[in-house]
């Protein structure tokens, strides 16, 4: 059964750092990784889709690579701001739609 | 115009009670799901519909049953509530089963027992 983990569970960086997201998955037979964004109290917003086939996907300040064979996959926040702060989760789909458990980022300003 | 729309946002009832949430996608999507979000805020597969039939059914208690009348829409409900079943609740959709599209999720039912 796949298994996805995120780490740090938590993160606080100041505006203006660049930042990195890990997620790690146990089963490399994905069809595609997609990185989403949750706010408090809020639905979920789907920030970038990578298709198995692709390592990476930019999307403003956003790049997220993927690498099935060690089953890891990075979002890169770049010049970070108070309004990034958010909890960010990463799934992946196989037979099945995998979410990982999370990082909860807080952008100081 | 709102891709997934979940209704109601909140419901807060008493243990004991039937309720149901409706969702419904106007992406012409095939496919469509439930998740629950635990307080932990965990996201876990409930039910999965892919046109109308079920295709995933994780292991939930059968005191919830999906409904599917069309493709467009998958509604949950739920009998004889308990404390446990508050969780916020969310409807996805997608074009094909593990897609290549991705997932578009509604904004999620926060759901309250008491």
């Amino acid at each position: 059964k796949q298994e996805v983990t995120q780490i740090p569970a938590a993160l606080s960086v100041p505006e203006g750092e660049n930042l990195v997201l890990n997620c790690s998955f146990t089963d490399s037979a994905i069809y595609n990784l997609q990185w989403f964004r949750q706010d408090p109290g809020k639905g979920l917003t789907s920030l970038l889709l990578i298709q198995s086939s692709q390592r990476e996907q930019t999307s403003g300040r956003l790049n997220a690579s993927l690498d099935k064979s060690s089953g890891r996959s990075t979002l890169y926040i770049a010049a970070s701001q108070p309004g990034d702060s958010a909890t960010y989760l990463c799934a992946v789909a196989g037979n099945q739609f995998y979410f990982g458990t999370g990082t909860s980022l807080t952008v100081i300003p | 115009d709102t891709a997934v729309s979940q209704t109601p946002k909140y419901l807060v009832t008493q243990m004991g009670n039937d309720k149901s949430i409706k969702c419904e996608q106007n992406l012409g999507h095939d496919t469509m799901y439930w998740y629950k979000q635990d307080s932990k805020k965990f996201l876990k597969i409930m039910f999965s519909y892919n046109n109308k039939e079920l295709i995933i059914n994780e292991t939930v208690p059968n005191r919830f049953s999906p409904k599917s009348p069309d493709k467009a829409h998958l509604n949950l409900h739920i009998n004889s509530l308990e404390l446990g079943d508050s969780a916020v609740y969310f409807c996805a959709s997608s074009q094909l089963p593990g897609a290549d599209y991705g997932y578009t999720f509604g904004s999620g039912t926060r759901l309250t027992v008491v």
